[in-house]
């Protein structure tokens, strides 16, 4: 069984803080990660995928395979940053196409 | 509409009522999915429909939840006979194909809240 862990349920930084938002996961094949955003009174967005190795909003994630993890990063945080954050999971090169999210953190920037 | 919509926006309802959600995907997505989002459950995959047919309903609460898909496009989610533990936001997603290399698209979800 696949399974995605968000350690932090709430994370607050100041305008201007670097952010990491911690996601690990336990899966026995190549998995495909993916970070989920969902700004409020918005619906849940697609944010970036590892296996497009891109920054997208100065955000980035890197895959790591001996650590089984998938942090989200950003080394300058901004307000409109604020919002849930789900990590999720699904595996790839397979049919398994269903993806399995984490409980998800809420990010709150302060100026 | 550009993106994946899905009605009623919120559904409040009595115990033992049946209820049917709908969800119209992205024109051209032939992949559907239905997640739950509750509260202290997080996000979890119910169903998945590749055009008209269902191979993966694994995430079916109980015989109570049922889904279908007409013309390869719109959805409908039934619930029978809810209960309160059914409250919950459920949300649609579509992607062009099935596989890892599309990513999904969400609707904005349905609230429903079983009195």
């Amino acid at each position: 069984a696949q399974r995605v862990t968000q350690p932090e349920k709430l994370l607050s930084v100041f305008k201007g803080a670097p952010v990491e938002l911690k996601c690990n996961y336990s899966y026995s094949g190549s998995p495909e990660l993916f970070w989920y955003v969902q700004y409020s009174r918005q619906r849940l967005q697609l944010l970036l995928r590892h296996i497009s190795r891109e920054s997208i909003k100065g955000f980035t994630a890197d895959l790591n395979k001996g650590e089984t993890s998938f942090h989200l990063k950003k080394p300058f945080a901004q307000e409109e940053d604020s919002a849930m954050y789900y990590c999720a999971l699904s595996h790839l090169s397979s049919n398994d196409y269903k993806l399995s999210f984490g409980a998800g953190t809420t990010v709150t920037v302060r100026a | 509409g550009a993106g994946v919509s899905q009605s009623p926006s919120n559904k409040v309802t009595e115990k033992g009522k049946d209820v049917e959600l709908r969800c119209d995907p992205i024109s051209g997505h032939t992949a559907l999915y239905w997640y739950r989002q509750s509260l202290g459950q997080g996000l979890e995959f119910l169903i998945y429909f590749q055009g008209n047919s269902a191979p993966d309903k694994s995430g079916l609460p109980s015989d109570r939840f049922s889904a279908e898909r007409t013309g390869g496009s719109v959805s409908t989610l039934t619930i029978q006979r809810t209960q309160q533990e059914d409250s919950a936001v459920y949300l649609c997603a579509s992607s062009l194909a099935q596989g890892n290399n599309q990513p999904q698209h969400f609707g904005d979800g349905t609230r429903l809240s079983i009195l």
